[in-house]
């Protein structure tokens, strides 16, 4: 079954306290990418990546880390999570960016701060 | 001034009611247009993409683009109470590497 999955998909951290939120995709797609969906503000993009080893910022990049080491994978690290960070978080990909039409969206991860 | 707006709603609509979303966007180069529906707690799915001015239909969904006036539309004929949801417009400029994505419409559908 082609998908995203993401892990966990509930999170209740501390302020300062390093988390990563994984995300692999089984369909052999170049591009993929982070949103946060906050209350009133949508979805918003953190990190994009084109393809292995190509990653760029998005529209609300601070305080976020990605790596794009292998095409299936595509992790998200919070280095020094803080209260502002407490947000839904959703990974997609798609077969590469001219065809958006086929972005598949993880299940999300309900990250809380403290 | 947001790249891409919507009316936040709610929008309510009686069953069998046709429900009109609409979205504007700033970039005049925008080229591609997609609606994604989010029922609460789950991620967004696709369920309508449009490129060219006009309107695209498919089963109850009707997407409708005019570029001159920067504005795209969703029309959901014969609504459903499962229709009920929060319906996002996403666009695209070709130079542009991402999606933009309105802040939604959330929709009811009373039965």
């Amino acid at each position: 079954e082609a998908q995203v999955t993401q892990n966990p998909r509930y999170l209740i951290t501390v302020t300062g306290k390093k988390l990563t939120v994984t995300c692999s995709q089984n369909m052999n797609h170049e591009y993929m990418s982070w949103y946060r969906q906050d209350p009133g503000l949508g979805l918003r993009q953190i990190y994009y990546s084109m393809n292995v080893e190509v990653t760029d910022k998005g529209d609300v990049p601070e305080g976020y880390k990605v790596s794009r080491k292998e095409k299936r994978n595509f992790p998200l690290i919070l280095e020094s999570p803080s209260p502002n960070q407490t947000s839904l978080y959703f990974c997609a990909s798609s077969p590469r960016l001219s065809k958006s039409y086929e972005q598949y969206f993880g299940p999300g991860t309900r990250l809380t701060v403290t | 001034q947001k790249e891409v707006e919507q009316n936040s709603g709610p929008l309510s609509v009686p069953e069998g009611a046709i429900a009109s979303l609409n979205c504007t966007y700033s970039d005049r180069g925008s080229q591609s247009f997609f609606w994604y529906r989010q029922y609460s707690g789950k991620s967004p799915e696709l369920i309508m993409f449009i490129y060219s001015n006009g309107d695209k239909e498919d089963g109850r969904f009707t997407a409708q683009l005019n570029k001159a006036s920067q504005y795209v539309s969703l029309l959901i004929r014969d609504s459903q109470p499962s229709d009920s949801a929060t319906y996002l417009c996403a666009v695209r400029a070709p130079s542009a590497r991402q999606l933009t994505f309105g802040s939604g419409t959330q929709l009811t559908v009373l039965p």
